[in-house]
C-alpha cells in the first residue's frame, strides 16, 4: 500500500541551528512533492514544491531535496528561529492530482 | 493577499443532525477541496470539485456527505446525519490549477455530541 512517512517524534533544536526533517514514501511515483507548515488550530500553509526532475529547491532559509531513488525528501531550515516552531507536512501527488499528506513532524526551536 | 475563508470557526451539533460548512475560495481559483483532520491525526482528503462537479472523492466521502457551489463564490460541505466520528477539523482549500499548491482556510472545528 502507499505510505508517506514522517518522523512522529518532535524535533527539538536550538535557535540558530539547522533543522532537517525527513519525508519517506513507498509505492508512489510522485510527479511533485510539496512541503506545508501547519500551526496549531490553523490550516496548512504551502512552503515549497519540488518536481521529480529537480534535485533541490531553495527559498530564503528553506531548502528541499528530492531523491526519487531513495524515495525521500529532506526539508531544511537554516538559522532556525523560535517562530519556525510548527508542524511540517509533506504532501505527494502521485497518479492523481490530489495531494496526500503525511502526518507531519513537529519542530520546536528553543531560544 | 487573498485567502480562503471558512465559517463557522466552530460548530457543535448533536448526533443525527445535518450540518453545512461554508467556504469562500480564492476568487480566481478553479479547483476546490475539502480535507478533514481528526485531532492528532493527519490531514485527510475528502473530495475535490472542478467545473461544477466532483472530480475525485475518497472512501470517507460516503452518501452522508455532499458538496455544492451554489452561487459562484461559496463552496459548501454538507453532512446529512452527523455521527460522533465526524468530529474533526474540516479544511477547505482551493488552487488555481491541478498542479498548483493548495491554499487552505483555517478550518471549521466540528464537534458532534
Amino acid at each position: 500500500s502507499q505510505k508517506i512517512e514522517q518522523n512522529s517524534e518532535a524535533l527539538n533544536i536550538q535557535e540558530g541551528k539547522t533543522a532537517t526533517l525527513t519525508c519517506n514514501y513507498t509505492n508512489y511515483s510522485p510527479a511533485y512533492l510539496q512541503w506545508y507548515r501547519q500551526d496549531p488550530g490553523r490550516g496548512p500553509v504551502f512552503l515549497l514544491l519540488i518536481r521529480e526532475n529537480e534535485k533541490e529547491k531553495r527559498k530564503e532559509r528553506l531548502k528541499v531535496t528530492f531523491d526519487t531513488t531513495l524515495k525521500q525528501s529532506l526539508f531544511h531550515i537554516t538559522a532556525s528561529q523560535p517562530a519556525d516552531s510548527a508542524t511540517y507536512l509533506c504532501a505527494l501527488r502521485g497518479g492523481s492530482y490530489i495531494p496526500t499528506f503525511g502526518r507531519g513532524t513537529s519542530l520546536i526551536v528553543h531560544p | 493577499e487573498p485567502e480562503v475563508t471558512q465559517t463557522p470557526s466552530h460548530q457543535v451539533t448533536q448526533m443525527g443532525q445535518e450540518v453545512i460548512l461554508r467556504c469562500v475560495p480564492i476568487s480566481n481559483h478553479l479547483y476546490f477541496y475539502w480535507y478533514r483532520q481528526i485531532l492528532g491525526q493527519k490531514v485527510e482528503f475528502l473530495v475535490s470539485f472542478y467545473n461544477n462537479e466532483i472530480s475525485e472523492k475518497s472512501e470517507i466521502f460516503d452518501d452522508q456527505f455532499s458538496v455544492e457551489r451554489p452561487d459562484g463564490s461559496n463552496f459548501t460541505l454538507k453532512i446529512r446525519s452527523t455521527k460522533l466520528e465526524d468530529s474533526a477539523m474540516y479544511f477547505c482549500a482551493s488552487s488555481v490549477g491541478q498542479e498548483s499548491p493548495l491554499h487552505f482556510g483555517n478550518g471549521t472545528r466540528l464537534t458532534v455530541t
